[in-house]
């Protein structure tokens, strides 16, 4: 499709497993981005990427949180021994970087932590 | 750290009326965006303002860069059922930069 994609959807796991989730962004975007949306709340900022490099990780909770991005396209977030305030709907969006460009967003993965 | 402001956290209006959210915040941003969020889904963007004093149109919507580049608004006209969601702003510093989000108003249209 033309948007940004996320797998899975869903994701119910128990505390203390690990998760990965998927970002496929719009084709030819350069520049992504990961957030995290807790319920009622705004979104809250996790990683940049440029390319396969990230320049800013300063919103990364805690160093359970990572992130990588291969072939300037697909970025995993994956999150180790995950705890249940790790809650929450995880939002990717991308943008071209020639300029300042707005961001898209994916419909996001909802993860619940038993 | 920077905050975006906006309130109240719920709006009720009649269809057919218009209705204004503000967004306000203690730091200055360089780009202010208004974005859309029905449930389920990820917020979709309905206009962007890089400039200072900007004011765009988007259809029955319209938003302003205000002057101090410290706030902005949106205004919806003549207001539909599917107008109804949370509707968030945010902002950025310079390019490719992270968004600051405010936390949303959830816009509530009575037929």
């Amino acid at each position: 499709g033309a948007g940004v994609s996320q797998s899975p959807s869903n994701k119910v796991t128990e505390k203390g497993k690990d998760v990965e989730l998927r970002c496929d962004p719009i084709s030819g975007h350069t520049a992504l981005y990961w957030y995290r949306q807790s319920l009622g709340q705004g979104l809250e900022f996790l990683i940049y990427f440029q390319g396969n490099s990230a320049p800013d990780k300063s919103g990364l909770p805690s160093d359970r949180f990572s992130a990588e991005r291969t072939g300037g396209s697909v970025s995993t977030l994956t999150i180790q021994r995950t705890q249940q305030e790790d809650s929450a709907v995880y939002l990717c969006a991308s943008s071209l970087a020639s300029r300042v460009q707005p961001q898209h967003f994916g419909d996001g993965t909802r993860l619940s932590i038993l | 750290g920077q905050q975006l402001n906006q309130s109240p956290q719920s709006m009720f209006i009649q269809e057919g009326e218009d209705v204004s959210m503000n967004c306000t915040s203690s730091s200055i941003f360089n780009t202010w965006l208004w974005y859309k969020q029905d449930p389920g889904e990820g917020p979709v963007l309905l206009i962007a303002l890089y400039k200072a004093g900007e004011l765009t149109s988007n259809g029955r919507l319209t938003a302003q860069f205000g002057i101090t580049r410290k706030d902005s608004f949106l205004n919806i006209s003549a207001s539909i059922p599917s107008d109804v969601g949370i509707y968030f702003c945010a902002g950025a510093t310079g390019a490719n930069s992270k968004l600051t989000f405010g936390k949303g108003i959830t816009l509530s249209v009575r037929p």
